[in-house]
């Protein structure tokens, strides 16, 4: 079945970098947009961007430019967010989700989240 | 890209309708028909409901029906069921980006 697997939960120290990973199995990896989204304790969902694992290309939010890069091995169908120069106000649950082809926005599948935690 | 708007809290008793909104601009919400709905329970992923208006994935209750007015997009939700309570997310997007709403909770009494 199509499943979005991420890796596990991570501490980090402020101003260190995260890599975050998301396998993908049960369909075809470079025939869908990956996006990576992430909650804040106690808050909404906030879009952080997508990859196109075809390409490699990619389209991050104004909120995370500079600091957010996507990447993705197709070899092993898996994706990564790298998030850098990190904040306490970084800590949250990220989800990777895969977008349903032709309809933008909409997101089919869900990884079951990655739990980063920032603290001193 | 800001935030779409959607009211903070909606509540109802069991058998009832409850209408949920989520108001955009022109450039995200008010574009096209692409505003896809989310159900998420505390400490689970969020859950496609509804999309494209009118399309609910395999297993999604016909109870969830969406309409479209200009920039504002609305879920209702028929036949209120105490497994509805949870949080609910709308999302749209624009040429290269994707924006989810501010979330609601909805509250079964």
């Amino acid at each position: 079945q199509v499943q979005l697997v991420q890796s596990g939960a991570e501490v980090k120290k402020p101003g260190a970098s995260v890599k975050v990973s998301c396998k993908a199995s049960g369909y075809t990896f470079t025939g869908y947009y990956l996006h990576w989204v992430r909650q804040a304790p106690g808050q909404g969902l906030d879009w952080m961007g997508w990859i196109d694992p075809k390409s490699g290309g990619t389209s991050y939010a104004q909120n995370f430019q500079g600091r957010v890069t996507m990447t993705r091995d197709t070899s092993i169908t898996t994706a990564y967010l790298e998030l850098s120069r990190l904040r306490s106000d970084d800590t949250a649950l990220y989800y990777c989700a895969r977008e349903l082809v032709g309809a933008p926005g909409t997101f089919e599948v869900w990884g079951q989240g990655t739990m980063v935690t920032v603290s001193s | 890209q800001s935030a779409l708007t959607q009211p903070a809290s909606v509540s109802g008793s069991p058998g009832q309708s409850i209408t949920i909104s989520c108001t955009g601009t022109s450039s995200d919400v008010g574009v096209d028909k692409f505003v896809s709905w989310y159900q998420q329970y505390p400490g689970k992923a969020p859950k496609l409901m509804i999309y494209d208006v009118s399309n609910r994935p395999s297993g999604v209750s016909n109870r969830f029906s969406v309409s479209k007015s200009g920039n504002t997009a609305s879920l209702t939700i028929s036949g209120l069921q105490a497994e509805d309570e949870a949080d609910y997310y709308c999302s749209s997007y624009t040429s290269t980006t994707r924006v989810f709403g501010t979330g609601t909770k909805v509250t079964v009494l």
